[in-house]
């Protein structure tokens, strides 16, 4: 069975900075991604980052990228020089061969 | 391509009612998924099916029920409504084995039960 656990129920930071949100991780498979969805208040669930568990290299997608601590299972989510159209829900989710599994979810606020 | 349709996107129902909540994609992938998000948690898998005629259950099945009879439609029913099934429901579909794990996700339905 996979779990993932998301600790920080809400963030706020100002816009331009930098926000790191958390991600820990369980599952009994060798064979796994994890992800990192965005959901803002239209309820649409947005891809914002993947990583294939026996990929090393930590992934990036411009302003957004990961700290993928295989042996400690953590999977961290950074974002750089924050905007306020970042504003919104933001899901860990671990993929296995069958399930996806998602945390609960932190509520992320950028302020102006 | 439309993506992953879902109808309706608001649903209103009195307890005992029942009613099929649809989804379709016209990605052709092999596996679909139903997800249940209620206020201040994740989503949570329901149903999900590998294909035509396979279906399994997932960690909160209880008071629902799925078919796959084709590829393309992977409908959600609700036998007896209770108000402890009001959530915003989600289909999601994705390719198979081995070539990718990313799920697309449909526009999600707004259920209460009353």
């Amino acid at each position: 069975a996979q779990t993932v656990t998301q600790s920080q129920p809400e963030m706020s930071v100002q816009e331009a900075e930098t926000v790191t949100l958390s991600c820990t991780y369980d599952t009994s498979e060798n064979n796994y991604y994890l992800f990192w969805y965005k959901q803002p208040p239209s309820r649409q669930m947005i891809l914002v980052i993947r990583q294939e568990a026996y990929k090393q290299q930590n992934a990036t997608e411009n302003r957004f990228s990961v700290n993928f601590q295989k042996a400690a299972k953590s999977f961290s989510l950074k974002i750089s020089d924050s905007q306020l159209g970042d504003t919104a829900m933001y899901f860990c989710a671990c993929q296995g061969a069958q399930k996806l599994v998602f945390g609960q979810g932190t509520r992320l606020t950028i302020n102006p | 391509n439309a993506g992953v349709t879902q109808t309706p996107k608001f649903q209103v129902l009195k307890t005992g009612q029942s009613m099929t909540l649809q989804c379709a994609q016209d990605m052709n992938h092999e596996y679909m998924s139903w997800y249940r998000q209620d206020p201040g948690m994740g989503l949570r898998l329901i149903h999900y099916s590998v294909g035509a005629g396979i279906t399994d259950q997932g960690e909160v099945p209880n008071g629902y029920n799925v078919s796959r009879s084709t590829t393309e439609d992977f409908p959600l029913r609700l036998l007896s409504a209770a108000p402890s099934q009001t959530s915003v429901y989600f289909c999601a579909s994705r390719l198979g084995l081995p070539r990718t794990y990313e799920q697309y996700f449909g526009p999600g339905t707004r259920l209460t039960v009353t």
